[in-house]
This record gives structure tokens, sequence and C-alpha cells, in this order.
């Protein structure tokens, strides 16, 4: 049973351009969660998602920032036009009772 | 709302004494709790959890927590440190009547001298 996906591993944008950031629950897991972490920081909330729904995304920047989750494929977490304060590690976790997470997605916004 | 606190932005200990970083929540419903560990450029690996049942959970390398009620804390400890415990902590609360979202502190940085 592999864990949580996520791909890819590091991902270099330029500013203003798009950052498509994936993830792939673990097998039988139908809830994601979409956490950032800035350098030396703990884990924000950003997105709580079920199979082609969104629960709770209170965490989530009112702008630019998109997550969905369809019915078939991975979950994905869209940024557009991203900007330097974007750069951050962005993990995916999928649960039962515990969460497990990802290795995190490592965005640089040059 | 739930919430996390972890009042230590840093614990420092010396390899083979007893190890605690604190947590306390708040929830409105029965508190499910977790520690993650994560270690440098890594993802968080689940620790241990404490949904019902004894107050204190045994978990993986080592780690233990005691859930206290009456406090509102789930402390995260172990008997023996190893230098390679350094690393961050997360302590984590889901509202067990509300659903699967789960918040996580804003961690503990250990540091474990040998």
């Amino acid at each position: 049973n592999a864990g949580v996906m996520q791909n890819p591993r590091h991902l270099v944008r330029r500013r203003g351009q798009e950052a498509r950031l994936r993830c792939s629950p673990m097998k039988g897991h139908s809830h994601v969660y979409w956490y950032r972490q800035l350098p030396e920081e703990g884990l924000k909330f950003m997105v709580y998602l079920q199979k082609e729904n969104i629960i709770d995304e209170s965490g989530m920047p009112k702008e630019r920032f998109s997550a969905e989750f369809p019915k078939e494929g991975p979950s994905i977490l869209r940024i557009q036009q991203v900007v330097r304060g974007d750069s951050a590690a962005y993990f995916c976790a999928s649960s039962d009772t515990e969460a497990f997470f990802g290795q995190g997605t490592r965005l640089t916004v040059v | 709302a739930q919430s996390v606190a972890q009042p230590e932005d840093q614990v420092n200990v010396a390899e083979g004494n007893p190890l605690t970083v604190k947590c306390t929540y708040s929830v409105s419903g029965n508190p499910y709790l977790f520690w993650y560990v994560q270690y440098p450029n890594r993802g968080l690996q689940f620790l241990l959890k404490y949904i019902t049942g004894d107050n204190l959970v045994k978990g993986s390398y080592g780690f233990e927590a005691e859930f206290n009620k009456s406090q509102t804390s789930f402390h995260l400890k172990k008997p023996s440190a190893l230098v390679s415990d350094s690393a961050l902590y997360f302590c984590a609360v889901r509202d067990g009547a509300g659903g699967f979202k789960t918040i996580f502190g804003a961690g503990t940085r250990l540091f474990v001298k040998a």
C-alpha cells in the first residue's frame, strides 16, 4: 500500500507563472488536506477536500489559489500568477483516523 | 473551533535524560489527539494518537503521551532521549464530533545534545 504521493518534489516557477501541485492519497482514503509550511515555521491548514467536494477552504488565500479532488485522479493545488511569497513547502495528507503525509512539494518562486 | 498550542519553540535536553514536549488543545467535542515528527526536508511522520481508552498512549521510537482531560493537555514524553530524536515535533487535534479537519500546533524544535 503506497503512502501519500506528491509530485513534483521540487518545483521552480518564475513570478507570474502557474504552479500545479499533485497529491494522490493513500488507497482507500477519500479525505485530502493541503497544508503550507514556510521556512522554519509550523503547518498552516489550507483546505480539506473529499472526492469532488471542498469541505473547508478557510485557510486558502482568497485569490490565486484553488484546489480540487476529482472523482478520478489526484488532488490538485493550483497557484496562479505565483509571487515570491508563495515559496514554501506544500504538504498533502490523507486520513482515515490519523493523517498520513506526503513528502511535500517545495515550491521556489524566482 | 479547535486549536492547539505548543508553548515552547525549542526544547533542549541532554542525551539519556527524559524529555517532555508540551501541548494543550481546545475542541468543542471529544478530542482526537496526535503527535507527528518532522526531520529536515522531509514530510511529517505519525508518532502516536489518542482517541479513547487509556490516558497514556505509546507510540513509535519509544515515545509516549499522556492525555489529561482536566488540563486539556497531551504532552509528549520519552524516558531517555537520543541525539537522533532531534527534530521538529507537531501536536495536532481533531474534533471527534466534527469531521476530519486536523489542526496542527506551531511545532517545537527538540535538540538533544550528546
